[in-house]
């Protein structure tokens, strides 16, 4: 079955500490995208890729990084320099054709839960 | 700056009957798309509808229904025939067609729905 798959789904992480959430697609699609969602704030966009070996900055991207070296792989870490980390974690992923208009659905993965304790 | 405004913070229907859901978005862009997701307690982000800003027509799919309103920018979802399983959170997001970020989503901080017995 195709799908995105993210791990682990619970992540304590201590202060100080760097940690790194994986998000795997096999649907082959071109873009991938980090998500952070708080209570009452919707979903906000911390990083992007819409191609292997390019990425970019979205609205709250201080704190964190990220790689894209393959196609089905997009993983994000959360940095010591990230001050409030506690959050749920959405990573998606669509097809971006060449030319063509921004209107494919994302598809989401199952999330992960990340606290810090 | 695209935004997606959701002044609903709650609502509750009745099994059966029909709601409507509040969407309003601030754009400069004449092409876009617009979406609903829908956020059940599992936290599966699940695609409810889709607009195109340049199609009259409003999108249907099922119980779900929308009222585009491109002038006004409003974008409402009705549900009708309410069932137990439409319980979640409900997102308003937007996306421009072209540029450097398109397909990237832009979401209004949700409503939570809640279907009673």
């Amino acid at each position: 079955d195709g799908g995105i798959t993210q791990s682990p789904k619970y992540l304590f992480r201590k202060e100080g500490q760097n940690v790194t959430l994986s998000c795997e697609q096999n649907l082959n699609h071109d873009a991938m995208y980090w998500y952070r969602q708080d209570p009452g704030q919707g979903l906000r966009l911390i990083y992007y890729s819409q191609i292997v070996n390019d990425f970019q900055k979205g609205d709250i991207a201080e704190g964190y990084s990220v790689s894209r070296e393959k196609k089905e792989s997009f993983p994000l870490t959360v940095t010591s320099a990230q001050k409030n980390p506690t959050a749920f974690y959405l990573c998606a992923s669509r097809v971006f054709p060449e030319g063509g208009a921004g209107g494919d659905e994302q598809f989401f993965g199952p999330g992960t839960r990340l606290t810090v304790l | 700056a695209q935004t997606v405004t959701q002044s609903q913070p709650e609502m509750s229907v009745q099994e059966a009957e029909t709601v409507t859901l509040s969407c309003t978005y601030d754009t400069s862009e004449s092409n876009y798309y617009l979406f609903w997701y829908k956020q059940p307690p599992s936290r599966q982000m699940i695609l409810v509808i889709r607009q195109e800003a340049y199609k009259q027509q409003n999108a249907t799919e099922n119980r779900f229904s929308v009222n585009f309103q491109k002038a006004a920018k409003s974008f409402s979802l009705k549900i009708s025939d309410s069932q137990l399983g439409d319980t979640a959170m409900y997102f308003c997001a937007f996306s421009v067609s072209y540029g450097g970020s398109q397909g990237n989503l832009i979401f209004g901080k949700g409503t939570k729905l809640s279907v009673k017995p």
